[in-house]
């Protein structure tokens, strides 16, 4: 199976607060677990990766939890701020053979309140 | 460097027309992809190239062709638009080996009617 599943599909944090994004996948074969960010109007840009031989990933306010046993990870993002809207994506590839390709999450849309 | 770039921002199309959707990268990268962006449907892979004159199909083909001439450019061509390719189009790039980074372009807005 090559489905990963997001949610939530929107969120509404109050500026400061913790917002979480979970993601969950079913192909064991999937070595790499990356979060795009997406602004209105642009295309996504890479925010943070991870690979599965660590379980935590930490850039700046942003982390990635990632359980290989129940085959899940996360994107927390800490003192979540009005800048911070936008829509993020969790994405896997197995990057075996010539042409690794991402799979994408459904999104979630990301709204962060004064 | 520009980046990747895509032309154009807008079009709308009607029903049983062609285009084709440009796309560019400067950053000497193999690997390309297409991708279309539905909401709530998050990215789907239509076509991709890991260099030039190879490409494969994605997970969703049907209606799109392209090709791949040089390493800068990946052209994806609709040759009878239908309403179901209302979409905003993202063409990325990466390079060859490491992770899987992509770099995306700014989107085509389409419209079929």
């Amino acid at each position: 199976q090559q489905q990963v599943k997001q949610s939530p599909q929107s969120l509404i944090v109050q500026k400061g607060g913790i917002s979480i994004i979970n993601c969950a996948y079913e192909n064991t074969a999937f070595d790499y677990f990356p979060w795009y960010q997406q602004f209105p109007g642009k295309g996504p840009a890479l925010l943070i990766a991870i690979r599965p031989d660590v379980s935590e990933k930490k850039e700046g306010r942003f982390t990635i939890s990632f359980n290989k046993s129940a085959k899940q990870f996360s994107l927390h993002i800490m003192d979540s701020q009005p800048g911070d809207s936008a829509t993020y994506f969790c994405a896997a590839s197995n990057r075996a053979g010539t042409a690794s390709k991402l799979t994408f999450g459904t999104g979630t849309r990301l709204q962060v309140t004064l | 460097n520009a980046g990747v770039t895509q032309t154009p921002k807008f079009r709308i199309l009607k029903i049983g027309q062609s285009m084709t959707l440009q796309c560019a990268q400067d950053m000497n990268h193999n690997y390309m992809y297409w991708y279309r962006q539905d909401p709530g449907m998050g990215l789907k892979l239509i076509y991709y190239s890991v260099g030039a004159g190879i490409t494969d199909k994605g997970e969703v083909p049907n209606g799109y062709n392209v090709s791949r001439s040089t390493t800068e450019d990946f052209p994806l061509r609709l040759e009878l638009a239908a309403p179901s390719q209302t979409s905003v189009y993202f063409c990325a790039s990466r390079v060859t080996g490491g992770f899987d980074e992509q770099y995306f372009g700014p989107g085509t807005r389409l419209t079929v009617t």
